[in-house]
């Protein structure tokens, strides 16, 4: 399985952008690079998907490496709401039910 | 349809017991996933349904364990005969499939004393 490397814990100030990085550097061409994020007490929440290109929505950006060893997410203005374990997986192949892997994750902390 | 429903949200038993879960997916995603997630940890795979068949089941889910998805729709999580180290949060996702994300419960909390 393709597995990912994520820091432990992050900080960053509210109303600032926070930039999560990702190693995949054994991604297989058909791996989909997935972020959740997950509250305290809450079952995860699907931030963004991608698999080549660079991705945008209303939660937040998802910048792809050229050689796809390595993404980051990107949170354009951190909330206090945005504190939470960002968990960054590449997804198996079809053949494999779609199966999400999931490693510790990145503890974002946002200061006031 | 508002997400994923897992009943109940909490469940605490005794050694031994039997205890039974239920997720109800996202009406027309048609793959369904149990993981488990102890404290500090990301979620573990358990199984996963594609409609009403069981493609995949983690090494996590010994013979004590038993998912069915009956026609496709709801699914059901059985635990046999309770250990303390049974002890987690129980947390249910659906989806459409390759490419799409998935959608999670809120889980049920688990606790075996």
């Amino acid at each position: 399985d393709a597995k990912t490397t994520q820091p432990n814990s992050m900080e960053s100030n509210e109303e600032e952008p926070v930039h999560l990085p990702c190693n995949h550097s054994t991604i297989s061409g058909t791996d989909y690079i997935h972020w959740y994020r997950q509250l305290p007490s809450q079952g995860p929440e699907y931030v963004i998907h991608g698999l080549t290109s660079n991705v945008n929505n209303r939660m937040a950006s998802l910048a792809i490496a050229e050689d796809r060893k390595s993404s980051t997410l990107i949170l354009h203005r951190a909330t206090l709401r945005d504190a939470a374990v960002y968990y960054c997986i590449l997804s198996l192949p079809q053949g494999a039910g779609n199966m999400l892997t999931f490693g510790g994750g990145t503890r974002l902390m946002v200061k006031p | 349809d508002t997400g994923v429903s897992q009943n109940p949200r909490h469940k605490i038993t005794k050694r031994g017991q039997n205890v039974t879960f239920r997720c109800d997916p996202i009406s027309e995603h048609n793959r369904l996933y149990w993981y488990r997630q102890t404290l500090g940890q990301g979620p573990e795979f358990l199984t996963y349904f594609q409609n009403e068949a069981q493609l995949e089941k983690s090494r996590l889910l010994s013979d004590r364990f038993s998912a069915e998805r009956p026609k496709g729709s709801f699914s059901t999580l059985e635990i046999q005969r309770t250990e303390q180290g049974d002890s987690a949060m129980y947390l249910c996702a659906s989806s459409f499939g390759q490419g799409y994300g998935y959608t999670f419960g809120s889980g049920t909390r688990l606790t075996v004393v």
